[in-house]
């Protein structure tokens, strides 16, 4: 089964507007990690929000706010006032396993394209 | 910028010829991770070191190889290159102390493999 599951392969939103882009993901541990990367063209994998599972709080980040829903394994990314400079691909990611776990690994999921238009 | 660099930014490779792809950590980093990214896919996690020890693999042959150096810089090295090897190789560094890795990997901005 895929660990982390981005049904939207692509999603349009106007300058301005608030935009979400989903993510489901599937463990079985109860101690986990979720993440959102931003890629431009370029490649770069760029930070974008961290939430942990222990988390009581959904986590922001500037115009950034992941909305954590545990019971139904989600954890969408919300962009509000978008730019054009949000264009990107934006993937979630999990990592399994305490914060101080041995193994960093991270399960990417495939991928979103956004695309702001003016 | 994270201060994780990569050399080449660009290779193309025949098939069967091997290939050595090089990753400089950010400052004060002890851990590397490597990553592949085919086109249209999320990064697939290849294996990490941590203090010049692979410290985890994912499902990877063999032939997928690397190597971390005192200064914590990193080498991937692949053999007997396959056309399904062509992709985006990214790698990512992030501070692991007393065995325990933290989780904020930055990542550098990749090696683009094509392999003819």
């Amino acid at each position: 089964a895929q660990k982390i599951t981005q049904t939207q392969p692509g999603m349009f939103v106007q300058e301005k507007e608030a935009v979400t882009l989903d993510c489901t993901y599937d463990t079985s541990d109860p101690s986990y990690g979720l993440f959102w990367y931003k890629q431009p063209s370029s490649g770069e994998m760029i930070f974008l929000i961290y939430q942990g599972s222990y988390d009581q709080q959904n986590a922001t980040e500037g115009r950034y706010s992941l909305n954590f829903q545990k019971a139904r394994k989600s954890a969408n990314l919300v962009i509000s006032a978008s730019q054009l400079g949000d264009s990107a691909m934006y993937f979630c990611a999990m990592r399994e396993g305490d914060r101080g776990s041995t193994l960093g690994r991270l399960y990417f999921g495939r991928g979103t394209q956004l695309t702001v238009w003016p | 910028e994270t201060g994780v660099t990569q050399s080449p930014t660009h290779l193309i490779k025949t098939r069967g010829q091997q290939v050595t792809l090089r990753c400089s950590s950010q400052s004060g980093h002890n851990t590397v991770s490597w990553y592949q990214q085919a086109l249209g896919q999320g990064p697939q996690f290849i294996f990490q070191y941590y203090r010049e020890e692979e410290n985890g693999r994912g499902n990877f042959p063999p032939r997928f190889s690397g190597l971390q150096f005192p200064n914590y810089s990193s080498e991937l090295n692949v053999n007997a290159l396959e056309l399904d090897d062509s992709a985006l190789y990214l790698c990512a560094s992030s501070i692991g102390a007393s065995g325990v890795v933290y989780n904020e990997q930055f990542f550098g901005p990749g090696t683009r493999l094509t392999v003819l």
